[in-house]
């Protein structure tokens, strides 16, 4: 079955580094993805990772994939006030094509300054 | 480029009516996707059209529906509208075609029309 799942809220200190953990049930070769939704706004892919790889970095962004545990990590290194905003977990499984987003609960990111 | 735009941005109707949302992807893209972000319910895949044909569509009643059209743009309808269909309806658009890999599995997103029915 489809089912993905986050932490609904993490509170960290501006400069320190963020960690927000998601775990997905599809065990096909998928698609893995993070948006971020800020108030009032849709949704702004920030990176993804297929499921053939461990890791990915990308400026302050680095994913983690254990596709043995199905878990993915997104690491924020020295957060800002401006990354305070929901954070979105989503697959893509082969089965659909890569074509439909099972979406996690968001995980809320508030910085404090 | 021009991202993904919706209109309207806000929409706020009586239960019972009808609504109609609408989708311009991103210039290029052939595929729409329409998803509901509903509170406490999170976001939940609503349809995909390609081409001008629906492909998929998500665990919501026939009261959803929609269409593309040739220039690849669409439209949500939602009928017999419903207290509990208040949500933002986000749509997004991605470049078909290819294997596995790179960017042509994104989708991108709209900034949502918010819907309250009222």
């Amino acid at each position: 079955g489809e089912d993905v799942e986050q932490s609904l809220f993490l509170s960290v200190r501006e400069g320190d580094s963020s960690v927000i953990n998601c775990t997905y049930t599809d065990s096909s070769s998928t698609y893995l993805y993070w948006y971020k939704q800020e108030p009032g706004a849709g949704l702004q892919l920030l990176t993804y990772i297929f499921s053939n790889m461990d890791m990915k970095q990308d400026q302050r962004l680095t994913v983690l994939l254990n596709k043995k545990d199905k878990h993915l990590s997104l690491r924020i290194a020295d957060t800002q006030t401006g990354d305070s905003a929901i954070y979105f977990c989503a697959e893509s499984p082969s089965y659909t094509g890569f074509q439909k987003l099972v979406f996690g609960t968001g995980t809320r990111l508030l910085v404090s300054p | 480029e021009a991202g993904v735009t919706q209109s309207p941005t806000h929409l706020i109707k009586t239960r019972g009516q009808q609504a109609t949302l609408r989708c311009s992807p991103i210039s290029g893209h052939t595929s729409v996707y329409w998803y509901q972000q509903a509170l406490g319910l999170g976001l939940q895949f609503l349809l995909w059209y390609d081409e001008g044909e629906e492909r998929n569509r998500g665990n919501f009643p026939p009261r959803f529906s929609g269409r593309q059209f040739p220039n690849y743009s669409s439209e949500l309808n939602v009928n017999a509208l419903e207290l509990e269909d208040s949500a933002l309806y986000l749509c997004a658009s991605r470049l078909q075609g290819g294997g596995p890999g790179g960017a042509k599995n994104i989708q991108y997103f709209g900034a949502g029309t918010r819907l309250s029915v009222l």
